[in-house]
């Protein structure tokens, strides 16, 4: 089984600040992965996802994320957060031989004014 | 498009008694998942459905938790006895059944068991 790490349980930033959120997963094989981002009492919303092609993968609301093969890791960024940012992430990974999909523990960003 | 429904969003019981939940997912989409997400921690999968079959229930605790996906459209998740330990929320989420579709997940229904 696969297995998605997210080392960061909590970040604390100061508005328009930048914010880097850290996902590992374990696979050595090829992978499909995503964020998603989750507001209080709400479900998972899609922020972006890697399928193929450039590492390099803009989502909404200003979020971007790098995928590193070699690192096996797919860290999301944003260059200046706003206070609507403060929710929890989460990075998630599918196989390319199945749509069966794993989680991080989440990452709590609170955007501090 | 209409989204992934579930009802109820809230539900408070007690330990020993029995709840259902039920999950509607996005028209046309083949698969469909069933979450537990505690408190503090990432989405863990119950049970996998592809259209009426199960694909995956490996960690669904079967001598409580049942879930069923009847016609291959709704579901529904099933505790019987509830414990303490199942005050979580559960998400439904569903996709068009290839790897390279995100999930959409429902608003999850929010279990506390006293």
């Amino acid at each position: 089984a696969q297995s998605v790490t997210q080392l960061d349980s909590q970040v604390p930033v100061f508005e328009e600040a930048p914010v880097e959120l850290r996902c590992n997963y374990s696979s050595s094989v090829s992978v499909y992965l995503f964020w998603y981002v989750q507001y209080p009492n709400q479900g998972l919303q899609l922020l972006l996802k890697y399928l193929s092609g450039s590492t390099l993968v803009k989502g909404i609301n200003g979020f971007e994320a790098e995928f590193n093969k070699s690192q096996t890791s797919f860290h999301l960024r944003k260059p200046s957060v706003h206070i609507s940012d403060t929710a929890e992430y989460f990075c998630a990974v599918s196989g390319h031989n199945f749509n069966k999909f794993y989680f991080g523990s989440g990452t709590k960003l609170n955007v501090k004014p | 498009e209409a989204g992934v429904a579930q009802s109820p969003r809230y539900k408070i019981i007690e330990k020993r008694q029995s709840v259902a939940f039920w999950c509607n997912p996005i028209s046309g989409h083949a698969t469909l998942y069933w979450y537990q997400q505690i408190l503090g921690q990432g989405p863990k999968l119950l049970i996998q459905f592809q259209n009426n079959g199960v694909v995956d229930d490996s960690q669904l605790p079967k001598d409580r938790f049942s879930a069923e996906r009847l016609k291959g459209v709704d579901s529904t998740l099933k505790i019987q006895p509830a414990k303490l330990e199942d005050s979580a929320v559960y998400l439904c989420a569903s996709t068009e059944g290839q790897p390279s579709k995100e999930q959409y997940f429902g608003p999850g229904t929010r279990l506390t068991v006293t």
